[in-house]
């Protein structure tokens, strides 16, 4: 059972563009939302996290935008970078203690200079 | 330690093969995650330790799979018998042990089983 579906599977944009990575899912046990960033060779770093109680959060050029009722999150990269092509995932967990994180298939991105 | 860290990168085994796959977490870190991914897709949760209890294991897809972590640091998995489809990456993480804290990920063994 799938229970984070993210979209695209891969994504082209030139550089200074905006891809937008969405995820949907269906637990709504759910509290907490991280991205991952992954290169290859490399295991997957965090890059920004957002809990359900704010609808928006920005750290440098990267923003997640959260829709509660439609159980719906996106990651937004600003100015895109060739440095920025990498896989990225989105996952979500129950929180607490123990908070087994349960991850979307990924999205390559492809940032062309 | 800077991050985390995880031997071998790399390990081939045939088939029926025992093979064990060492994390050493982040200093201080009280909580250890073992996650599985496959070509292609996200990791998968296989096991988590808080201190040295396996709390959870629910993601351990059979008995061929055990973990352990004695003395609530370095974390061993074990893998008996081996099957192809056990080829994978398996990932290690590690958090504070806070509710809702940070996983910090280490690069990875890549398994391959012939």
């Amino acid at each position: 059972q799938q229970q984070v579906k993210q979209s695209p599977q891969s994504l082209i944009v030139q550089k200074g563009g905006i891809p937008i990575i969405n995820c949907a899912y269906e637990n709504t046990a759910f509290d907490y939302f991280p991205w991952y960033q992954q290169f290859p060779g490399k295991g997957p770093a965090l890059l920004i996290a957002i809990r359900p109680d704010v609808s928006e959060k920005k750290e440098g050029r990267f923003t997640i935008s959260f829709n509660k009722s439609a159980k719906q999150f996106s990651l937004h990269i600003m100015d895109s970078q060739p440095g920025d092509s990498a896989t990225y995932f989105c996952a979500a967990s129950k929180g607490g203690y123990g908070n087994k994180l349960v991850f979307g298939a990924g999205t390559i991105l492809r940032v062309k200079s | 330690g800077a991050g985390v860290s995880q031997t071998p990168s790399n390990k081939v085994t045939e088939k029926g093969k025992y093979v064990e796959l060492r994390c050493d977490p982040i200093s201080g870190h009280t909580a250890l995650y073992w996650y599985r991914q496959s070509l292609g897709q996200g990791p998968e949760f296989l096991i988590y330790f808080q201190g040295t209890g396996a709390a959870d294991d629910s993601g351990l897809p059979n008995d061929r799979f055990f973990a352990v972590r004695p003395e609530g640091s370095v974390s061993t998995l074990k893998i008996q018998r081996t099957e192809r489809g056990d080829s994978a990456v398996y990932l290690c993480a590690s958090s504070l042990g806070l509710a809702g804290g940070t996983q910090y990920f280490g690069p990875g063994t890549r398994l391959t089983v012939l």
